[in-house]
């Protein structure tokens, strides 16, 4: 049950696309596709921005988006915005009814 | 509008006990497998345990598996967390989640668990 690893930080102008990495291993992010991540804004509950790797919940601006390649997931923020600055984490099923998240992510709109 | 309040965080003593309780409104537990993520403060968030909708299946993360008990009582709309043998590492804001196709994707606002003497 080790976390996924994703970068500590990440940046972008307001306009800008960055894209923020989860590396996991064969047993979770490259065996399931059931990746998820999260937006979490300070002193807020974490709200589900992409599930199943790509998928979007209702409400969530196409600008995210989501991707999976071998054991790495990536989710991209196209046309970033002021509001879109937060800690972003993603999450694997890892089989035998056991989840796992990554460390986090802080997103700075410069 | 879906609602889950957790409640019954607190300080307690190492060693201690505490249950926590989800309250769901709009949104009806039964259908959903429910889970317990926690988050120390200023750190990311862990998954802590997991229960299916009808309540026979558990799991639990390694850090706490045999001193924390996950329940639910469907009747009530509510879902529990048993902590017991608490330690120092277990303070943190304990969220419920509500899970569908293998993503969290209602979760409360979470309650506060601080174990210190």
């Amino acid at each position: 049950q080790s976390a996924l690893t994703q970068p500590p930080s990440a940046s972008g102008s307001p306009g800008q696309s960055v894209t923020i990495s989860c590396t996991g291993t064969s047993s979770d992010v490259g065996g399931y596709n059931y990746v998820s991540w999260f937006q979490q804004h300070p002193g807020k509950a974490p709200k589900l921005m992409i599930y199943e790797v790509s998928k979007r919940p209702s409400g969530v601006p196409d600008r995210f988006s989501g991707s999976k390649s071998g054991n790495t997931a990536s989710l991209t923020v196209s046309g970033l915005q002021a509001e879109d600055e937060a800690d972003y984490y993603c999450s694997s099923y890892a089989g035998n009814r056991i989840w796992v998240f990554g460390g986090g992510t802080k997103l700075t709109v410069l | 509008e879906v609602q889950l309040v957790e409640s019954g965080g607190g300080l307690v003593q190492p060693g201690g006990s505490l249950r926590l309780s989800c309250a769901a409104s709009g949104f009806t537990i039964s259908s959903n497998g429910m889970s317990w993520v926690r988050q120390a403060p200023g750190k990311g968030l862990v998954w802590v345990s997991r229960i299916n909708n009808d309540g026979s299946g558990t799991s639990y993360a390694d850090s706490v598996k045999g001193r924390f008990t996950i329940s639910r009582d469907n009747a009530q709309n509510t879902l529990y967390l048993q902590m017991n043998s608490l330690r120092a590492e277990d303070t943190a804001v304990y969220y419920c989640a509500g899970d569908h196709n293998y993503a969290f994707d209602y979760w409360g606002r979470g309650t506060l668990l601080t174990v210190s003497s």
